[in-house]
């Protein structure tokens, strides 16, 4: 079955202790990218991946890093939470060829509170 | 920059009506797409429609239609003959074809289908 795989889908930590939200595909997909919902503001683009060794900053990517060392992983890092990175969390991939809608597959989300 | 606008934070609909959820967007790039994505209480975010902004006709899904102004620059969904399972957190989003691909979306419109 194509599906996104986000881990963990839950998960209530403390200000300062790191922590990493994992993201797998498996449709061999080069475009991956990370999403941030909070209330009243939709979803906002956190960090995304082209391709393997390809990251770049979205809209919020402050607090945040990336990795992209394999196409089916793209792991989302919080070296230090603060409280104002409690939200839920989106994994996002899709192709990047032309012939494509550019239709993103999500993952189920994860639900990160930083207390 | 693009942008999406939805103006509607909340809309009620009885059963087995059609409503219509709008969305306007603003971009300046010359190819894209538009996406509606449909978010349940669970928290998934599930693909709804799409239109090429260069796509002729508008595009239907089963019950779902998307009503593209590309002069007026909105991208309505009308869903047909409404269901309680409809109930749900809607996203109007598009994404450009150049630069960095991201996914813009809106602030959503809170869809309750009534008995």
């Amino acid at each position: 079955e194509a599906q996104v795989t986000q881990n963990p889908r839950y998960l209530i930590t403390v200000t300062g202790k790191k922590l990493t939200v994992t993201c797998s595909q498996n449709m061999n997909h080069e475009y991956m990218s990370w999403y941030r919902q909070d209330p009243g503001l939709g979803l906002r683009q956190i960090y995304y991946s082209m391709n393997v060794e390809v990251t770049d900053k979205g809209d919020v990517p402050e607090g945040y890093k990336v990795s992209r060392k394999e196409k089916r992983n793209f792991p989302l890092i919080l070296e230090s939470p603060s409280p104002n990175q409690t939200s839920l969390y989106f994994c996002a991939s899709s192709y990047d060829r032309a012939e494509d809608t550019g239709e993103l597959f999500f993952g189920e989300g994860s639900r990160l509170t930083v207390l | 920059a693009q942008k999406i606008t939805q103006t509607q934070p909340g809309m009620f609909v009885q059963e087995k009506e059609a409503v219509t959820l709008d969305c306007t967007y603003d971009t300046s790039d010359p190819s894209y797409g538009l996406f509606w994505y449909k978010q349940p209480s669970s928290g998934e975010m599930i693909f709804l429609i799409y239109q090429g902004s260069y796509d002729q006709q508008n595009a239907t899904e089963g019950r779902y239609s998307l009503n593209f102004q590309k002069a007026r620059k909105s991208a309505n969904l009308v869903i047909s003959a409404s269901q309680l399972g409809d109930s749900a957190m809607y996203f109007c989003a598009m994404r450009s074809f150049t630069g960095r691909r991201a996914l813009t979306f809106g602030s959503g419109t809170r869809l309750q289908v009534q008995p």
